[in-house]
């Protein structure tokens, strides 16, 4: 079956380290997102990709990373300049929309929960 | 730019009764709705999809919901609650702003009670 899928699903971090949340997708979809999920806040972009080698930050890209080497694959970072990385973060992929139509759902994997040791 | 606003964070109800989430949206330029759900610990489903054409949509699990252009409304009902209905539930519109941007809103948790 087709779908994304994200890993691992609970990870900890200590101070100072980097860590990196997995995220593969075989929908042959173009376009990657990467969103933070607070609670009452719903979900805030943090990355995007819409075609391989090629990224774009979203709302709250400070302290994160991406790389998008392969169509699969859109890995994320949480660098130790993410104060405050404890949330629950959601990968997403979809077709590629063009000018007029964003009617392209994304589909989402079931997520990574990010704590602090 | 585009924005939701969900009016409660929290909508009880009885089984069996009838469900009603509501959603209003700004948008400068027609929006494309989204209702997705979410179960806990797990990534969010889509529910519904409102692109052009008919403004009463049909989902997944029994659930519609009308776009009303006239109150930039886009609520979500089901006449009949089932326990298993009970998760969060996110409105979400959609523009083309060089990529396609999904706005979301803060998200309504329904709780079904027996």
């Amino acid at each position: 079956d087709g779908g994304i899928t994200q890993s691992p699903k609970y990870l900890f971090r200590k101070e100072g380290q980097n860590v990196t949340l997995s995220c593969e997708q075989n929908l042959n979809h173009d376009a990657m997102y990467w969103y933070r999920q607070d609670p009452g806040q719903g979900l805030r972009l943090i990355y995007y990709s819409q075609i391989v080698n090629d990224f774009q930050k979203g709302d709250i890209a400070e302290g994160y990373s991406v790389s998008r080497e392969k169509k699969e694959s859109f890995p994320l970072t949480v660098t130790s300049a993410q104060k405050n990385p404890t949330a629950f973060y959601l990968c997403a992929s979809s077709g590629r929309a063009r000018t007029g139509h964003s009617n392209q759902p994304q589909h989402f994997g079931d997520g990574t929960r990010l704590s602090i040791l | 730019a585009q924005s939701v606003t969900q009016l409660g964070s929290h909508v009880s109800v009885s089984e069996g009764a009838l469900v009603l989430l509501r959603c209003n949206y700004s948008s400068s330029v027609p929006p494309y709705l989204f209702w997705y759900v979410q179960y806990p610990n797990q990534g969010l489903q889509l529910l519904l999809k409102y692109t052009t054409g008919a403004t009463l949509v049909k989902g997944i699990n029994g659930f519609e919901a009308e776009f009303k252009k006239s109150e930039t409304s886009f609520h979500l009902t089901k006449p009949s609650a089932h326990m298993s209905d009970a998760a969060e539930y996110f409105c979400a519109v959609s523009a083309f702003t060089g990529f396609q941007k999904l706005v979301f809103g803060t998200g309504t948790r329904l709780l079904v009670s027996p």
